[in-house]
């Protein structure tokens, strides 16, 4: 069974551009997760899908970052424009509907120029 | 407010074994798990306890105590490969887990 999956692995932009990330959750998951580990600091929740619908965006830092996750199934995180502290590692994780275990990605490094 | 804390880095010796404290305070709790994440790699699912108590899984334990918003890891027989980040993650409603900065594992020979 094919994990997580996270596209791309690694991006390089400058400040004021436009990222897209991408998500492939476990098939079956009804949770999805976005998280972000900056720099040396703790991994922080960003959001939570249950299916399509945003659960909980409390974590999200401001409006420049739109989830999506259009039929349930992938979801993407959009930064636009990009700031130079937006720089780290964006993990996606996803778990099972009553599932405590949140399987991760192998996360999308986000450097920002 | 939360708060999460757990000791920034411990060091032992394989075959040893090693503690790693996490004390919280969250509004709203459902459990906590324990991730597991090596350099460069994504966070690994260890374990999870709602109910006070130890949970043992192989070589790893954990511990909860509702009533002292404490938990511990224990690992045993430590192995080189277990020389890693440890988080502990407390939920704190609905699915929402929060990850505190970790605690660094470094085994030695």
């Amino acid at each position: 069974e094919a994990g997580v999956t996270q596209f791309p692995s690694h991006s390089v932009i400058e400040k004021g551009q436009t990222v897209t990330l991408r998500c492939d959750p476990i098939s079956g998951h009804d949770n999805l997760y976005w998280y972000r580990r900056v720099m040396g600091k703790e991994i922080k929740f960003l959001l939570h899908f249950v299916k399509e619908s945003k659960q909980d965006e409390s974590g999200m830092p401001n409006n420049r970052f739109l989830a999506e996750r259009t039929g349930g199934t992938y979801s993407t995180l959009k930064v636009q424009p990009a700031e130079l502290e937006d720089s780290g590692v964006y993990f996606c994780a996803s778990s099972q509907p009553a599932g405590r275990e949140q399987f991760f990605g192998p996360g999308t490094r986000l450097t920002v120029l | 407010g939360q708060s999460l804390e757990q000791p920034s880095e411990v060091t032992a010796v394989e075959g040893a074994i090693v503690q790693i404290n996490c004390t919280y305070q969250t509004s709203g709790f459902y459990g906590l798990s324990w991730y597991q994440q090596h350099d460069g790699g994504a966070p690994t699912f260890l374990s999870y306890n709602a109910l006070d108590g130890l949970e043992e899984t192989g070589r790893f334990s954990s511990f909860l105590s509702r009533s002292d918003s404490y938990g511990y890891l224990l690992l045993q027989e430590l192995q080189m490969k277990d020389s890693a980040s440890y988080f502990c993650a407390p939920h704190t409603g609905g699915f929402k887990t929060i990850f505190g900065a970790g605690t660094r594992l470094f085994v030695k020979a």
